[in-house]
């Protein structure tokens, strides 16, 4: 059974903090991708990555940083959190589109809070 | 610049009717997909539906089928038969194959009744 894992299911950190999301993925896909889930705002795309050491800037990368040393992880991290990252968090990952069909396939989720 | 657009927030519909969820899209580029996933109460994605920027024919996946209007930039979701568990979120989102940059629309809830 293939998998997107995410390090936490629940996150609860403080204001300031540095703070590291991981995901790893076993389906040996190029592509990888970070949103943040807000009620009223739908998925949005805060990083992506089509290779190692690769990224590309989403739509609200502000206060995020990604890192992908090897093919299967990619984390985001939030280098000062604040209380307006608090959201859900999800990771997903996809073949380049190069191979056909590109479905995205996702982890399940991680719900960070900042108080 | 690419976009989806989601215009209703929610939508009711009453068990064994049919529904259309709409979306619209702006892209510049003639290659892209078109996906539709669902988000149900537990947070899971499940993909449903995939329509290609070159497919001729719209898209049909069991109750689900993608109509597709290019000239308008469409890609509406059609549930036929609706059943209790398809109330979920519903998100559209395009991929466009120069970047492979996927992007969503703002999601639309729909709550199936009886």
């Amino acid at each position: 059974d293939v998998k997107v894992t995410q390090s936490s299911r629940y996150l609860v950190k403080r204001t300031g903090e540095k703070v590291f999301l991981e995901c790893v993925q076993d389906m040996d896909h190029e592509n990888m991708f970070w949103y943040r889930q807000d009620p009223g705002l739908g998925l949005r795309l805060i990083y992506f990555s089509y290779d190692v050491k690769m990224k590309e800037k989403g739509d609200i990368p502000e206060g995020y940083s990604v890192s992908r040393e090897k093919k299967e992880r990619f984390s985001l991290i939030l280098e000062s959190a604040s209380t307006n990252q608090t959201s859900m968090y999800l990771c997903a990952n996809s073949p380049l589109t190069g191979t056909g069909y590109t479905e995205a396939f996702f982890g399940q989720g991680t719900r960070l809070t900042v108080v | 610049a690419q976009k989806i657009t989601q215009t209703q927030p929610g939508m009711f519909v009453q068990e064994k009717e049919a529904v259309t969820l709409d979306c619209t899209y702006d892209t510049s580029d003639p290659s892209y997909g078109l996906f539709w996933y669902k988000q149900p109460s537990s947070g899971e994605m499940i993909f449903l539906i995939y329509q290609g920027s070159y497919d001729q024919q719209n898209a049909t996946e069991g109750r689900y089928s993608l109509n597709f209007q290019k000239a308008r930039k469409s890609a509406n979701l059609v549930i036929s038969a609706s059943q209790l568990g398809d109330s979920a979120m519903y998100f559209c989102a395009m991929r466009v194959y120069n970047t492979d940059k996927l992007i969503f629309g703002t999601g639309t809830r729909l709550q199936v009744f009886p």
